[in-house]
């Protein structure tokens, strides 16, 4: 099956700062990606829409300036928590799309943000 | 409201046991339904579902659907300690825009 890597897997980082995940599809262009997130026990709520070349559709309640979304490319998504805090610890995964109806979501592997 | 809900939300049986998970929804018109297992990373794709009455089978794994009764389950035969995950069952509704409405999830525990 088709490939999407995610980078970092692990990152620490203190509050205030911010961080940046990248969402790599390998073997195919992915005409859109969606990034979740994941609380302990819980499934996974998505947070964007993600279209190359055009700004992300955020879900209901998800704030697009804490969560800024570039899709700059085919194979290219970037998720920066901007101004982290402790309660945005959580697990972050991407998801990427070919295009055509019946294509399946591909997963990462996930991105563990904890904010200390 | 579209929802997916997935039954039992936990379970732990013993090497060699059957296990069925249960997923029912309430979308009308969706385009597929799937079935993933999630370990500590991100889930990996088991099935996709569009045809009532069809099952799909891979290994042990097999999944149905019945699009009648707004269901679909998975079955597990002679488990195995690796198959304990979470698994979990999307929906992809009508509209084109590729967004999943998943359910809660279904935590698999199996002791050897």
């Amino acid at each position: 099956g088709a490939v999407v890597s995610q980078h970092p897997s692990w990152v620490i980082c203190k509050s205030g700062t911010s961080v940046k995940i990248e969402c790599r599809s390998l073997d195919f262009q992915a005409t859109t990606m969606f990034w979740y997130r994941q609380f302990p026990k819980q499934s996974l709520m998505l947070m964007a829409t993600s279209n190359e070349g055009s700004k992300a559709t955020y879900e209901q309640g998800v704030e697009k300036d804490k969560f800024l979304i570039n899709h700059a490319s085919l194979t290219l998504s970037t998720l920066t928590v901007t101004s982290a805090h402790p309660e945005d610890s959580s697990f972050y995964i991407c998801s990427a799309k070919a295009g055509g109806p019946q294509e399946t979501q591909y997963f990462g592997p996930g991105t563990r943000l904890l904010v200390l | 409201e579209d929802k997916v809900v997935q039954s039992p939300l936990s379970l732990v049986v013993h090497e060699g046991d059957t296990v069925t998970l249960n997923c029912s929804y309430e979308v009308t018109n969706f385009r597929s339904l799937l079935w993933y297992k999630q370990e500590k990373k991100a889930p990996t794709f088991l099935f996709m579902l569009t045809s009532s009455g069809i099952e799909k089978k891979s290994g042990r794994l097999s999944s149905i659907l019945d699009k009648k009764e707004l269901f679909s389950i998975l079955n597990i035969t002679a488990t195995q300690t690796g198959d304990s995950a979470i698994y979990l069952c999307a929906v992809d509704p009508p509209g084109n825009t590729g967004k999943l409405i998943f359910g809660q999830g279904t935590t698999l525990q199996v002791k050897p």
